[in-house]
């Protein structure tokens, strides 16, 4: 079973309207952490935010917001005012047990959402 | 940004030889990842690392090794290329379980 499912394949947003990019993940762990990223065309991956399962309040950095809601096992990503600058593909990836021996935990991806603002 | 290179950049080889790509660290992280990007999706996981000499499998591990003799260095090694394993590789190294991995630039590795 995926463990990180993104299906919205392709999105458009209007230059100054928000966007949300959907994003629904499986895990039994307690204890888990939400990841964004953000890869653009030159192929560099930049990370976005981030949200604890255990943080009560949805994270927020800057533009990026994420919409958390633990019971449906959603985590999606709101960009506010969006930019022509946001033109990328947007992964979310998950880590599990954050407070085992992590070592044997990686990220997870889902197979990611192109976003294309159009001016 | 982190100190995360990758190299070569880009790669064309021949079926049947063996390739090896180099992560190199100055962050003193200990956890230290190999992906691969295909379209559709999204990055995979082939080998981690949490420490030198201490590796383990993902979940697209066959043909693949690994090797961490040094904190610094997580060394890909694919045993006898195949055109399957075309890709583009990206390593990621990570502080600790609450914090986020930083990513190399990836490397384009042909396999004709």
């Amino acid at each position: 079973a995926q463990k990180i499912t993104q299906t919205q394949p392709g999105m458009f947003v209007q230059e100054k309207e928000a966007v949300t990019l959907d994003c629904t993940y499986d895990t039994s762990d307690q204890s888990y952490g939400l990841f964004w990223y953000k890869q653009p065309s030159s192929g560099e991956m930049i990370f976005l935010i981030y949200q604890g399962s255990y943080d009560e309040q949805n994270a927020t950095e800057g533009r990026y917001s994420l919409n958390f809601q633990k019971a449906r096992k959603s985590a999606n990503l709101v960009i506010s005012a969006s930019q022509l600058g946001d033109s990328a593909m947007y992964f979310c990836a998950m880590r599990e047990a954050l407070f085992m021996d992590t070592g044997r935990r990686a990220l997870t991806f889902g197979s990611g959402t192109r976003l294309q603002v159009q001016p | 940004d982190a100190g995360i290179t990758q190299s070569p950049r880009h790669k064309v080889t021949e079926t049947g030889t063996p390739v090896t790509l180099r992560c190199h660290q100055t962050e003193n992280h200990r956890y230290m990842y190999w992906y691969r990007q295909d379209p559709g999706h999204g990055l995979r996981l082939i080998h981690y690392s949490y420490g030198v000499k201490d590796t383990d499998k993902g979940e697209v591990s066959d043909g693949y090794s690994v090797s961490r003799s040094k904190t610094e260095d997580f060394l890909l090694t694919l045993e006898s290329a195949t055109s399957s394993q075309t890709s583009v590789y990206f390593c990621a190294i990570m502080q600790g379980a609450n914090t986020e991995a930083f990513f190399g630039q990836g490397t384009r590795l042909t396999v004709v």
